[in-house]
């Protein structure tokens, strides 16, 4: 079935350095995009969205890209931090069910 | 974690015995989910509730039920745990379905020996 996916499991950065971490989707009716952060221990906790009538949406220090044409979601976080370790997941939704999930990537942050 | 509380956090039970998990929120969100987490599978949804009595399934729901009697509250219930529902279990509420954001609880991480 169709599904999110995530194009790295694990990403390793400096602190400081900008971070990109991807999610390919599939599903070209899917509207609506999440993309959620889990630290160890706690539940996946809501970073930053966006709606298919845009291309990209900022946050504080981070960025969502939205490439429809490909179906590509990225998450951009600026000056990573240690703090930001975590499972990032990102999070579509295909009209009329719920939100499908990606098995998310593990970004680790060395000071 | 948005007003949203799960009991227990930790359980250890054995197999065949009924078990049932709470969520609670205090945010008077419509919609509430569940969810397992599991390695190599990540979130999949076991039940959700769009109102007051008015539930579904979701992906993974065969072993499960669930109850809402009240908007605040969610149950998940394994009539007899296996091992294979070893698991840590996500509550999660929104708005307006799966058009509009979720949120969910800390986990209760099961064990069923």
């Amino acid at each position: 079935g169709e599904s999110v996916g995530l194009h790295l499991p694990t990403l390793s950065v400096q602190e400081g350095d900008n971070s990109i971490i991807n999610c390919a989707y599939s599903n070209s009716a899917s509207d609506y995009f999440i993309w959620y952060k889990q630290e160890s221990g706690k539940g996946p906790q809501f970073i930053i969205d966006i709606r298919s009538n845009m291309d990209k949406r900022q946050g504080q220090r981070v960025t969502v890209l939205l490439n429809k044409t490909v179906k590509h979601l990225s998450l951009q976080i600026a000056a990573t931090q240690p703090g930001d370790s975590a499972v990032y997941f990102c999070a579509e939704n295909q009209a009329g069910t719920a939100l499908i999930f990606g098995k998310g990537t593990t970004l680790s942050v060395s000071s | 974690d948005a007003g949203i509380t799960q009991s227990p956090r930790h359980k250890v039970t054995e197999t065949g015995t009924p078990v049932t998990l709470r969520c609670h929120q205090t945010e008077n969100h419509r919609y509430m989910y569940w969810y397992r987490q599991d390695p190599g599978h990540g979130l999949r949804l076991i039940h959700y509730s769009y109102g007051v009595k008015d539930t579904d399934k979701g992906e993974v729901s065969d072993g499960y039920s669930v109850s809402r009697s009240k908007t605040e509250d969610f149950l998940l219930t394994l009539e007899s745990a296996t091992s294979s529902q070893t698991s840590v279990y996500f509550c999660a509420i929104s708005s307006s379905g799966s058009t509009d954001t979720q949120y969910f609880g800390p986990g209760t991480r099961l064990t069923v020996l």
